[in-house]
């Protein structure tokens, strides 16, 4: 299986406050890498797929980066809505496993 | 506008059998265009992905669940289902089924994200 590793596990910000968060796959998965938000009790959300680009309305302030085995997902202003849990996952070769997720927290 | 809808018994006992079907409407699942999966999150815990399956009825399942699961698809209903068999109190979980784009160019696919979601079903394995 491909392991993927979100860092950090959890993350406080300010709203306005620009934030990374990476994730690592333990073999080069090319482009096959997507991010997800997650608010509780619901299902994920689609933000980026393939590394970069950004899913239908879904605001300029978040970009992706990255290849091989390194990528960011980096929302430029925080906003009160963006407070939620992320998750990284890959598509190139099943298990189609995902990061462990990083809480991201008002400070 | 696609929409998926898991529907299914809440709540199993152990050593028995968790069903749940996923209904989609808005497009055909039979369409060839996406794969059709199943994934899982325990509370508070993060997403395991199940399984998926193809409008030909292939089927690509999770080796650590393999041994106990099984996706199956219904073009007559539109919708497909998943059975985890024997399960314990580690299969609570809140289940979801999504859909993934198959890309083809070249003569090379690939797949895309989970872009659709169902809202979840909670399942409880309790006596």
């Amino acid at each position: 299986d491909i392991q993927m590793t979100q860092s950090p596990s959890s993350l406080s910000a300010s709203v306005g406050d620009r934030v990374t968060i990476t994730c690592r796959a333990s073999q080069s998965i090319s482009n096959y890498l997507h991010w997800y938000q997650q608010k509780p009790g619901k299902a994920p959300k689609l933000l980026i797929h393939a590394v970069s680009i950004l899913q239908s309305g879904v605001p300029s302030r978040f970009s992706g980066g990255g290849s091989g085995t390194d990528f960011t997902l980096t929302i430029s202003r925080l906003q009160l809505e963006d407070f939620a849990t992320y998750f990284c996952q890959q598509s190139f070769s099943p298990p189609h496993t995902f990061g462990q997720g990083t809480n991201l927290e008002i400070k | 506008q696609v929409q998926l809808q898991e529907s299914g018994p809440r709540l199993v006992k152990p050593a028995q059998t968790l069903y749940l079907t996923c209904a989609v409407s808005g497009d055909s699942i039979s369409s060839g265009s996406y794969y059709w999966s199943w994934i899982r999150q325990p509370a508070g815990k993060g997403l395991e992905w199940i399984g998926r399956l193809y409008a030909s009825g292939t089927t690509t399942y999770n080796p650590s669940l393999e041994s106990r699961v099984t996706i199956l698809l219904d073009t007559s209903k539109n919708q497909f289902s998943l059975k985890l068999r024997s399960v314990t109190a580690a299969d609570a979980a809140l289940y979801f089924c999504a859909r993934t784009p198959l890309y083809c160019g070249s003569g090379v696919c690939y797949l895309g994200a989970f872009d659709v979601w169902g809202q979840g079903a909670m399942v409880t394995v309790s006596s």
